[in-house]
């Protein structure tokens, strides 16, 4: 049983629009919520990160949201531009107990920016 | 600063040998994982440490042993390598909680 989704496989967005990618969770001990970015033949690269205490961190083009009573986290990207193309992951930690370098990730969304 | 190495880049092992894949850091970071990537699935963790000499499982241990004798390395190893190991390896490591994870660019090995 998946403990974390991410429901889109795939989004396609005009240059200059906003870039909405989902995730779902189902562990209410998840305290602390990632975002990946990945591109081909590369290693994932840490975008964004917030903790359980807040609802939204803003970094840039990039803010995260998180509705703990939804078990939800998104990502906007605004404005998207071309070379934000690429595969996006969310990755949810537990820092409960011993469980620190644990990582969960969802399956992973494909962002396309049509310039 | 070279961040997180991982070597090879690419492998082709036949089923039933063994192989190390190496990852090394150098920032000194307490944290670190290894991950495998298969279609559709995401990345899922295999082992942990959380410092030297200290490791721990993680989703998908079986088949693969790590050990953790210094802060800057984190070999994982394939005991006897089967079709179902072929993926894309990434190693990955952190301060802690809050700092993000580094990855390396990953190891492809295809076990035929």
């Amino acid at each position: 049983d998946q403990q974390v989704k991410q429901n889109s496989p795939s989004l396609s967005v005009q240059e200059g629009r906003i870039s909405i990618l989902n995730c779902d969770y189902t562990n209410s001990m998840f305290d602390y919520f990632l975002w990946y970015k990945k591109y081909p033949a590369e290693g994932p690269t840490f975008l964004i990160s917030i903790s359980s205490i807040k609802d939204k961190n803003e970094d840039g083009r990039f803010t995260v949201f998180l509705n703990k009573s939804a078990k939800h986290l998104s990502l906007h990207i605004v404005p998207s531009q071309p070379g934000d193309s690429a595969v996006y992951f969310c990755a949810l930690d537990n820092a409960g107990g011993t469980s620190y370098g644990k990582l969960t990730f969802g399956q992973g969304t494909i962002l396309t920016v049509h310039p | 600063n070279a961040g997180v190495t991982q070597t090879p880049k690419f492998q082709v092992l036949k089923t039933g040998q063994s192989m190390t894949l190496q990852c090394a850091q150098d920032m000194n970071h307490e944290y670190m994982s290894w991950y495998r990537q298969d279609p559709g699935m995401g990345l899922r963790l295999i082992h942990y440490s959380v410092g030297a000499g200290i490791t721990d499982q993680g989703e998908v241990p079986n088949g693969y042993n790590v050990s953790r004798s210094t802060t800057e390395d984190f070999p994982l190893r394939l005991l006897s390598a089967a079709p179902s190991q072929t993926s894309v390896y990434f190693c990955a490591s952190s301060r802690g909680q809050g700092n993000g994870y580094t990855f390396g660019s990953g190891t492809r090995l295809t076990v035929v």
